[in-house]
């Protein structure tokens, strides 16, 4: 079967470091997509492992361990603007992504 | 360099009336998924079209059904909607066919609400 787990919602303080995790068991694994997406809003694409090992774009980074099934997005700095559901996807086949149910991060002053 | 359109933006239907969702891709790309998003969910994988044909399928059953054109854009046909169907449907457009893993560019959604 298909199974994407991810927090459901995590709080934390303005200019701190926050760490999602997503576990996932998918047939025909081909890597792993993180978007962002904003209340009403469409998901943006943050970043993308296909390979083990730490991916960095600015404040945010994304791990992934393929042998574990596991994947972590890292968000430092965090501002405001970042209050928003983080959804971890697995893509198969011809770019078939299999989405978790999105974690609600919630940024306080 | 317009992003995915879709239209409409929000729609009302009521039980078993039909409904056609649009999606027009980013510029440059030739490949369109379609997903339903239910409220405090996760986008959940309906169909995806290439070369004017549904090349890999999701668990929505047959009264989901879509069409790609020449130009890539792509609609979303739902016959004897249900109460369940209610969601926000998100069009998804990458190049390459799916190839490669390109990211995929969401539109904004069409929201659906069946009474």
């Amino acid at each position: 079967g298909q199974n994407i787990d991810q927090p459901t919602e995590m709080t934390a303080t303005e200019g701190a470091i926050v760490q999602i995790n997503c576990t996932y068991q998918t047939s025909g694994f081909n890597g792993l997509f993180w978007y962002q997406q904003h209340a009403g809003e469409a998901p943006t694409f943050l970043s993308y492992n296909v390979l083990d090992g730490l991916e960095e774009k600015g404040r945010f980074s994304s791990f992934l361990s393929r042998s574990k099934g596991y994947s972590y997005l890292l968000l430092k700095e965090l501002q405001m603007k970042d209050s928003a559901s983080y959804l971890c996807a697995s893509s198969g086949g011809y770019n078939k992504l299999i989405f978790g149910a999105g974690t609600r991060l919630a940024v306080h002053p | 360099d317009a992003g995915v359109t879709q239209s409409p933006t929000h729609l009302i239907k009521t039980r078993g009336q039909q409904v056609t969702l649009r999606c027009s891709p980013k510029s440059g790309h030739d490949t369109v998924s379609w997903y339903q998003q239910a409220l405090g969910q996760g986008p959940q994988f309906i169909f995806q079209y290439y070369e004017e044909e549904e090349r890999q399928r999701g668990n929505f059953p047959d009264r989901f059904s879509g069409h790609q054109f020449p130009n890539y854009s792509s609609e979303l046909n739902v016959n004897a909607l249900l109460l369940g169907d209610s969601a926000l449907y998100l069009c998804a457009s990458s190049l390459g066919g799916g190839v490669g893993n390109q990211p995929q560019h969401f539109g904004d959604g069409t929201r659906l609400s069946i009474l």
